[in-house]
């Protein structure tokens, strides 16, 4: 699987949008970008996925850049409720075996201040 | 509720002692994995399962066996549990692993420790 990179942590206060960053510059052009949450004590929980176009849900947005070497997760008003890991996951499309496989890096630990 | 249920949610063993943590989803997913979560290791998977009667192995199966007799069931077993195996074990499930576009389910975890 092509590599994510984040920053290991970011915080924000609460009600303010959310920037968060994840570079894959060695992203193919059959790689989704997937983006995973995880709330202390719980598993992991899906947030919002994308090919090239923008995405939107009720959980936050999804910004791909142009060249889909860079993405951004936003979450437009951040609640004590947010502060979690966040994980950038690229995910190959129509792909059997391990290649298809979620595969977690580090991901980003975000803090929210009251 | 779509959900996929593990049990126990914690337990605490002695070393050596056959131990099943279960998995069930009800949602009729194909794809089924097991994951472990490790302090400076992050999650790391086991094991998955396609569809019944196939697994295969992930990353760090040592230690552990799985089986997927039916769609919706697939436990994990720990037949001569160690201390290293003490982790926070978590099942998900997935429409299919085929299409990347699927997002996983989760469950809410197993916290295991084996003394």
């Amino acid at each position: 699987d092509a590599k994510t990179t984040q920053p290991n942590s970011m915080e924000s206060n609460e009600e303010e949008p959310v920037h968060l960053p994840c570079n894959h510059s060695t992203i193919s052009g059959t790689d989704y970008i997937h983006w995973y949450r995880q709330l202390p004590s719980q598993g992991p929980e899906y947030v919002i996925h994308g090919l090239t176009s923008n995405v939107n849900n009720r959980m936050a947005s999804l910004a791909i850049a142009e060249d889909r070497k860079s993405s951004t997760l936003i979450l437009h008003r951040a609640t004590l409720r947010d502060a979690a890991v966040y994980y950038c996951i690229l995910r190959e499309m129509n792909y059997g075996g391990s290649q298809g496989n979620l595969i977690f890096g580090k991901g980003t630990k975000l803090s929210v201040k009251p | 509720e779509a959900q996929v249920t593990q049990n126990p949610r914690y337990l605490i063993t002695v070393t050596g002692k056959k131990l099943t943590v279960t998995c069930s989803q009800n949602m009729n997913h194909e794809y089924m994995s097991w994951y472990r979560q490790d302090p400076g290791l992050g999650l790391r998977q086991i094991y998955y399962s396609m569809n019944v009667e196939v697994t295969d192995k992930g990353d760090v199966p040592e230690g552990y066996k799985v089986s997927r007799k039916e769609k919706r069931n697939f436990p994990l077993i720990l037949e001569s549990p160690s201390p290293n195996q003490t982790s926070l074990y978590f099942c998900a499930s997935s429409p299919s692993l085929g299409q990347a576009f699927y997002g996983y389910t989760f469950g809410s975890g197993t916290r295991l420790t084996v003394v």
